[in-house]
């Protein structure tokens, strides 16, 4: 496609339920990252994703978040049991190839509210 | 490890001022630097990157960066502010010995122009 494209863009749910979040990159990227950008501060990385496989998980903050990336392409944020502090923007960015210091394409983000 | 400070949330200008954004950098390996830019409702766009060579980046819409190392700073500037670069701008860091694109970003400053 033309750009990162996530969706959907605004998902609110109840304390405790299971959400996914979906993202597209760009055609051909083989790398992929999920951030997650609370209110006032800057994206914190969550993962990343080189082709199908999960290179760097380090960012995500509790086993109630999971990710894949089945086919390389396509990929699914799933948060278990949410809480209220999961309030937050969850990002995706994709790049051509991952390797340090290559621009990242971002979408615009799905804005999370548990109530 | 690595982290990004930048100095003041909130940064005012009138237009046609000098606009300056301060960004700072912690990092064990040799850096490479971003400001990316967020416009409302909108994805985050790359403005300008350090990765090796000469130590003024320019960038789109007349931004420009200088990379100090002894200063371990990359400030943000642009000689005249126009109304349209209202918005939040963050600075980034990569570099890590993974050796992946994978970004550390600022807390971000919200610049807003004044007519």
């Amino acid at each position: 496609g033309a750009g990162v494209s996530q969706t959907p863009s605004n998902k609110v749910t109840e304390k405790g339920k299971y959400v996914e979040l979906r993202c597209d990159p760009i055609s051909g990227h083989t790398a992929l990252y999920w951030y997650r950008q609370s209110l006032g501060q800057g994206p914190e990385f969550l993962i990343y994703f080189q082709g199908t496989g999960a290179a760097d998980d380090s960012g995500l903050p509790n086993d109630r978040f999971f990710a894949v990336r089945p086919e390389g392409s396509v990929s699914t944020l799933k948060i278990q049991r949410t809480e209220r502090g999961d309030s937050a923007v969850y990002l995706c960015a994709s790049s051509a190839r991952g390797g340090v210091g290559e621009k990242l394409f971002f979408g615009s983000g799905t804005q999370l509210s548990v109530l | 490890a690595q982290s990004v400070t930048q100095l003041g949330s909130h940064v005012s200008v009138s237009e046609g001022a000098l606009v300056l954004l301060r960004c700072n950098y912690s990092s064990s390996v040799p850096p490479y630097l971003f400001w990316y830019v967020q416009y409302p409702n909108q994805g985050l766009q790359l403005l300008l990157k350090y990765t090796t060579g000469a130590t003024l980046v320019k960038g789109i819409n007349g931004f420009e960066a200088e990379f100090k190392k002894s200063e371990t700073s990359f400030h943000l500037t642009k000689p005249s502010a126009h109304m349209s670069d209202a918005a939040e701008y963050f600075c980034a860091v990569s570099g890590s010995t993974s050796n992946t694109g994978k970004l550390i970003f600022g807390q971000g400053t919200t610049l807003q122009v004044k007519p």
